[in-house]
């Protein structure tokens, strides 16, 4: 009974190649994100999603868009994949946005460029 | 610019002693903090938090201490054991509205037997 679960984990594409993750989370949460955790290990925020409508987009190339169909799904497309998008990309939700609403992390997506 | 400062990227402690992760904020308007933990191949998980109201924050083996006038907060562990060993990442949030969390970089934490 996994709370926030994301696949693939492990995913090896080529440049220029179009590749998706998949999440969803079964804790009945409002709120979704997407965080990518790249070579300098910060976990930066990509997206924020509340009830299906994006809150929040950080600096991120346009070839990343995030899809809710339901506040309980965040996918994240990504286009023409670069080498620099290698990271390991994570869902995470939350009962609502704000300080005091504890985070749940998905396992993570390990994405590799080559 | 990295408004959430680890600045030791690893950390090795003995069984038994204390572990002390260290963690620096840059932002003043910073008044919520967060401490996650992961383990290798899975998600952070949340741990403990401290509200710029209080100085201390106490959760069993785990306490949080925040000196707002310094910026920085540090988290204790006592006694430290090596189901601890794990990446431990620090958080800074406001807690009006619904700013999201600025993560650090983490620290890695290893604790010998």
């Amino acid at each position: 009974d996994t709370a926030v679960s994301q696949t693939p984990k492990y995913l090896v594409t080529q440049m220029g190649n179009d590749k998706s993750i998949k999440c969803e989370q079964n804790l009945g949460h409002d709120t979704m994100y997407w965080y990518k955790q790249d070579s300098k290990k910060f976990l930066k925020i990509m997206f924020s999603y509340n009830n299906k409508e994006l809150i929040i987009n950080e600096t991120v190339p346009n070839r990343f868009s995030p899809k809710s169909p339901d506040k309980a799904h965040l996918n994240l497309h990504i286009n023409s994949l670069e080498l620099g998008d290698s990271a390991v990309y994570f869902c995470a939700s939350s009962q609502a946005q704000g300080a005091g609403n504890t985070i749940y992390f998905g396992e993570g997506s390990w994405l590799t460029v080559v | 610019d990295q408004q959430v400062k680890q600045n030791s990227p690893s950390l090795s402690v003995q069984e038994g002693r204390i572990s002390i992760l260290n963690c620096d904020y840059t932002n003043s308007m910073f008044d919520y903090f967060l401490w996650y933990k992961k383990y290798p191949a899975e998600g952070p998980t949340f741990l403990i938090s401290i509200s710029s109201i209080k100085d201390k924050n106490e959760d069993g083996r785990f306490t949080v201490f925040l000196n707002k006038s310094a910026k920085h907060l540090s988290l204790h562990i006592v006694p430290s054991q090596p189901g601890d060993s794990a990446v431990y990442f620090c958080a800074a949030s406001l807690s009006g509205g619904s700013y999201i969390p600025t993560f650090g970089r983490g620290t890695s934490l290893i604790v010998h037997p």
